[in-house]
């Protein structure tokens, strides 16, 4: 299985919004509506951020949000904030029964 | 609250087997409704999913590892294991367990911190 595509890096301005894209296959991110997204800040592990493409885990601010269209998924911040710096992952479930990640994007904060 | 702890050597040798456990603290490993997961990530890169244990009986691998990995449960210690074979300093890694709730969404809500496997002789 191939890793889902994502932009190495974005950056954005405090307030400003960003969003990330995480690109599949018909196979898993298109397949069905398991795409979830994980926050990693150095030196900890992934925080999930959102599940089954657009829902938040309770306790997750509702400044970040998903969604879908085709075989690419997105997450956006929207309000950026100085501790929103960290690494972004997607993750998809896949035809084979398997979890794919993407590689990754950094998000800067400038 | 659930907490999941990584524990196991430090420092593998090239060629032998890495083996890691995963304590399940605040919660019972039993249930049917979770899949107990491991993820690595080399250091500077990203995340990749190693494999997962349903106490349901059923298990799935990443294909590019599913002939060196088996992971398995021992649930009257509320734990379950890693053991990756034949390793190389391709495997040297952060290790990861989680648990992934599909009974009601999918992703991994809960994660241990990680612990560093270092391959070298």
């Amino acid at each position: 299985q191939s890793a889902l595509t994502q932009p190495a890096s974005v950056s954005g301005s405090p307030g400003q919004s960003i969003t990330i894209s995480c690109t599949g296959t018909s196979s898993d991110v298109g397949g069905q509506n398991y795409v979830s997204w994980y926050q990693q800040h150095p030196g900890k592990a992934p925080k999930l951020m959102i599940y089954d493409v657009i829902n938040r885990p309770s306790g997750v601010s509702n400044r970040f949000s998903g969604s879908k269209s085709g075989n690419t998924a997105s997450l956006t911040i929207s309000g950026l904030q100085a501790e929103d710096e960290a690494d972004y992952y997607c993750s998809s479930y896949t035809s084979s029964s398997t979890l794919v990640f993407g590689g990754g994007t950094k998000l800067t904060v400038l | 609250q659930l907490q999941l702890q990584e524990s196991g050597p430090g420092l593998v040798k090239p060629s032998q087997t890495l083996s890691l456990t995963c304590t399940v603290s605040g919660g019972s490993i039993s249930s049917a409704s979770y899949h107990w997961t491991w993820i690595r990530q080399p250091a500077g890169k990203g995340l990749e999913w190693i494999g997962r244990f349903s106490t349901g009986g059923s298990t799935n691998y990443n294909p590019s590892l599913k002939s060196r990995v088996t992971i398995s449960v021992e649930t009257s210690k509320n734990q379950f294991s890693l053991n990756l074979r034949s390793v190389t300093a391709a495997d040297t890694a952060v290790y990861y367990c989680a648990r992934f709730p599909w009974a009601a969404y999918y992703g991994m809500d809960v994660w241990g911190q990680g612990t560093t496997v270092t391959v070298s002789s």
